[in-house]
């Protein structure tokens, strides 16, 4: 089956402007999960949703930081006033709870 | 609260020998464990998971697990290496069912010919 996808896969922009990043999750999968791994570095949790519980936000580094999940499936992640610290692979995955899941290829943000 | 912590940032190692990649976690509760890796320039890809069972686990591409519950451990294994295994390993934990997955801060696997 399908597995999660994200879009878009690179994104260069200026900073100070706003992103918005997309998951789509496995069909079904109640937990999505968002993660940022900079260059040569570990993954770092940013938020974390399940089901129609309030979402996990302690990984988020500031309130620029912002992701919502619509109808418990697609997830956006949105950075606004980007700064170059910002830039990074930014991850996305879902899992049943409890289960391993699968990760998306992932966004490389770019800002300049 | 969760951690996990590998302690090599880098393994090196020669082809045709065995490779361990450590990782210890401190977690409250029984612990829910995962291995992934992640190739250059390639998306993370889950390699084998602990939840409950034999402490031997068995995943991916010849990888193995010990979960060692006295010392609150899951290193990775595999009995001989290939210059392909050559990637960037996480170890994973989660406390409780429906709760976050804390990464560790990865090891770099370099497999040499």
């Amino acid at each position: 089956g399908a597995g999660v996808s994200q879009s878009p896969s690179n994104k260069v922009t200026e900073k100070g402007k706003d992103v918005e990043l997309r998951c789509d999750p496995i069909s079904g999968h109640t937990a999505l999960y968002w993660y940022r791994q900079s260059l040569g570095q570990g993954l770092e949790f940013l938020i974390y949703f399940q089901g129609n519980s309030a979402p996990d936000k302690s990984g988020l580094p500031s309130d620029r930081f912002s992701a919502e999940r619509t109808g418990g499936s697609v997830s956006t992640l949105t950075i606004q006033r980007t700064q170059q610290e910002d830039s990074a692979v930014y991850l996305c995955a879902s899992s049943l709870a409890g289960e391993s899941g699968g990760f998306g290829p992932g966004t490389r943000l770019t800002v300049l | 609260a969760q951690s996990v912590a590998q302690p090599e940032d880098q393994v090196n190692v020669a082809e045709g020998n065995p490779l361990t990649v450590k990782c210890t976690y401190s977690v409250s509760g029984n612990p829910y464990l995962f291995w992934y890796v992640q190739y250059p320039n390639r998306g993370l890809q889950f390699l084998l998971k602990y939840i409950t069972g034999d402490n031997l686990v068995k995943g991916s591409y010849g990888f193995e697990a010990e979960f060692n519950k006295s010392q609150t451990s899951f290193h990775l294994k595999k009995p001989s290496a290939l210059v392909s295994d050559s990637a960037l390993y996480f170890c994973a934990v989660r406390a409780l069912w429906g709760q976050n997955f804390v990464f560790g801060p990865g090891t770099r696997l370099s497999v040499l010919p």
